[in-house]
Parts: structure tokens; sequence; C-alpha cells
């Protein structure tokens, strides 16, 4: 069946370095997307991976292996503003239906 | 500013009560999804419609009901709400049937709704 795991939260110190990670067991994989979350406000998109390997977007990347079905998302020179919850999606199928994760909440502290 | 717009911002209303959401998607996107968050938790979602039709189904109650427009706004109806239903109700859109790298989903601000 169609399952997502990520940690429920993480804590992290500010200047330092997160990774969150996010396993999934899907049929017909397609793509993994990763969206920020802020508390009450809408989720908005990080990155996508559609290959195995590393992208990299400015102090974040994210990292996927379809044959592990895993991936991380690396956050870099951690900022107060980087607390927010963590969303890994899958897309899955011919219809390309997304299954989401249930987010890692991220605390930064001083 | 992610171009999708909901209204209203915030609703309060009374158990058994019906409700309209709003949204208009970004744009040039052809698709809308509906998603319902409840505190703390993640996205359950609901329905997807892509150029006018209904293409996907999630967990959407039989109480709910949803339609997208030939303008391509979409509405999403609450009816004889109960006290669960009190959630934030958020739209999505995107450009294509499914997301893809070059057109992923884009989130509204969402609705809260608190049914008292």
């Amino acid at each position: 069946g169609q399952n997502i795991d990520q940690p429920t939260e993480m804590t992290a110190t500010e200047g330092a370095i997160v990774q969150i990670n996010c396993t999934y067991q899907t049929s017909g994989f397609n793509g993994l997307f990763w969206y920020q979350q802020h508390a009450g406000e809408a989720p908005t998109f990080l990155s996508y991976n559609v290959l195995d390997g590393l992208e990299e977007k400015g102090r974040f990347s994210s990292f996927l292996s379809r044959s592990k079905g895993y991936s991380y998302l690396l956050l870099k020179e951690l900022q107060m503003k980087d607390s927010a919850s963590y969303l890994c999606a899958v897309t899955e199928g011919s219809n390309y239906q997304l299954i989401w994760g249930a987010g890692t909440k991220l605390i930064i502290k001083p | 500013d992610s171009g999708v717009t909901q209204t209203p911002k915030h609703l309060i209303t009374a158990t058994g009560q019906r409700v309209t959401l709003r949204c208009s998607p970004r744009s040039g996107d052809l698709s809308v999804y509906w998603y319902q968050q409840s505190l703390d938790q993640g996205l359950q979602f609901l329905i997807q419609y892509y150029n006018g039709e209904e293409r996907a189904k999630g967990n959407i109650l039989e109480r709910f009901s949803a339609q997208q427009f030939p303008d391509l706004h979409s509405e999403l109806n609450l009816s004889s709400l109960e006290l669960g239903d009190s959630a934030l109700y958020f739209c999505a859109s995107s450009a294509e049937q499914g997301p893809f790298s070059d057109s992923p989903l884009h989130f509204g601000n969402g609705t809260r709704l608190t049914v008292t």
C-alpha cells in the first residue's frame, strides 16, 4: 500500500545543518516533492526529485534514492525563520496521484 | 504570493449549517485541488478537478461537494456541519493534470473554518 514516513519533530541549532528524512512505499513512483509550511500558513514548494541524486537550491538540497524508497531534505546555515513543518509528498501511478507524509516539525533554537 | 486566491479567510458558523468556500487558481492553471488540515495534522486530500471535470477523489465526506466552473474557479460546499469539520481548508492549483517539476502545486492561504 501507500505509505510515507517522516520523523514527527526535530530540533536543531541556528547556523547548523539538519537532515530531514523521508521513506516511502508506493507503486508506480513518479517523483517526490518537498514543501515547507509555517504554522497556520500555506505550504510552499521547495523542491522536486525524479532522478536519483542530489538537487541543490541555495541553502536547501534534496536527495533521492528510488531503489531505497528514500529521500532527505538538507537545510544548511539554519535560520530562525526555517522553523516550520516540512512535508514530503510522492506522486504515483498513471494519474500522478499525490501522496503526502504527515510532515516533520523543525524547531530551531538560538 | 502564490497567485491562488481563497475566500473567505475566516468563517465561523454553527453546527448543522452549510458554507461555501471559493478558490481562484493561478492564471493558466487548469487543475484545482482541495485539502483539509485539522490542527497539527497533515494535509488530507479531498478532491481534484481538471478543466472542469472531477479527476480524483480522496477522503471527502458525502456532506461535502465541490465543482469547478467554466472560468476554472472552484467552490467547496460543506453541509450539515459538525464540530469536527473545524479546520483549515486549502485550495491548490497546478498547470497540468498532475504535479510535475515544472507544474508543482501552488497553495492558497486557506480558509479557516470554525464550527461552534
